[in-house]
């Protein structure tokens, strides 16, 4: 089975451009999920989908960051305008469980570098 | 505020003897916890978890023990392996609400 997959691995851009992160979840899991990590910290929410609905956008900085999940399986994360405390490593995970978020299947991530 | 954390940040062990990683929570409402395994360039990987109406769940060589009046748990890894080399983080959450993580343990398996 495969797992998470999310593109590109690696971005550097110049601040104030924009950048956009792409997550293909496991084939099946209805839920997914956006994360954010720094430099040593844990990953920590920005935005939940069931489905296509957004279902916890709390921690989504709206002024600066979007995110949709057209027909429920596919993801995009973008950020317009960058900042430089937006480097960090972005996750994309999926779960099969609706309304929990016990055992997630994590992708490898994409780093990003705003200079 | 911190409601997970995980007070060391690295923890070195000899192959074959025991690994025990900390975790503490301040959030008295969390009643589901799990753990991690990050190897470097990848995703964090499922481990192991524990409900809150269990005081251990075990699989293989990784145990999780849950002390709720503490608001501690631990997770023990016996025999440890240089496999088990990465980062270990502790999550938590209150049924339908956002994992909350810790800023990890980096462990070190030394053969």
């Amino acid at each position: 089975e495969a797992g998470v997959v999310q593109s590109p691995r690696y971005k550097i851009i110049e601040k104030k451009q924009p950048v956009a992160f792409w997550c293909n979840p496991i084939s099946g899991h209805n839920t997914l999920y956006w994360y954010l990590q720094n430099l040593g910290q844990g990953p920590e929410l920005l935005i939940r989908y069931e489905n296509e609905e957004a279902v916890d956008d709390s921690q989504l900085p709206k002024d600066r960051f979007s995110a949709e999940r057209l027909k429920g399986v596919d993801s995009t994360l973008k950020i317009q305008p960058a900042e430089l405390g937006d480097s960090a490593v972005y996750l994309c995970a999926s779960s099969s469980a609706s309304g929990s978020y016990n055992e997630q299947f994590f992708g490898p991530g994409t780093r990003l570098t705003v200079l | 505020d911190q409601q997970v954390k995980q007070n060391s940040p690295s923890l070195s062990v000899q192959e074959g003897r025991i690994s025990i990683l900390n975790c503490d929570y301040t959030n008295s409402m969390f009643d589901y916890f799990l753990w991690y395994k990050k190897y470097p360039a990848e995703g964090p990987t499922f481990l192991i978890s524990i409900s809150s109406i269990k005081d251990k769940n075990e699989d293989g060589r990784f145990t999780v023990f849950l002390n709720k009046s503490a608001k501690h748990l631990s997770l023990h890894i016996v025999p440890s392996q240089p496999g088990d080399s990465a980062v270990y983080f502790c999550a938590a959450t209150s049924g339908n609400t956002p994992l909350v993580f810790g800023k990890g343990t980096r462990l070190s398996v030394i053969a």
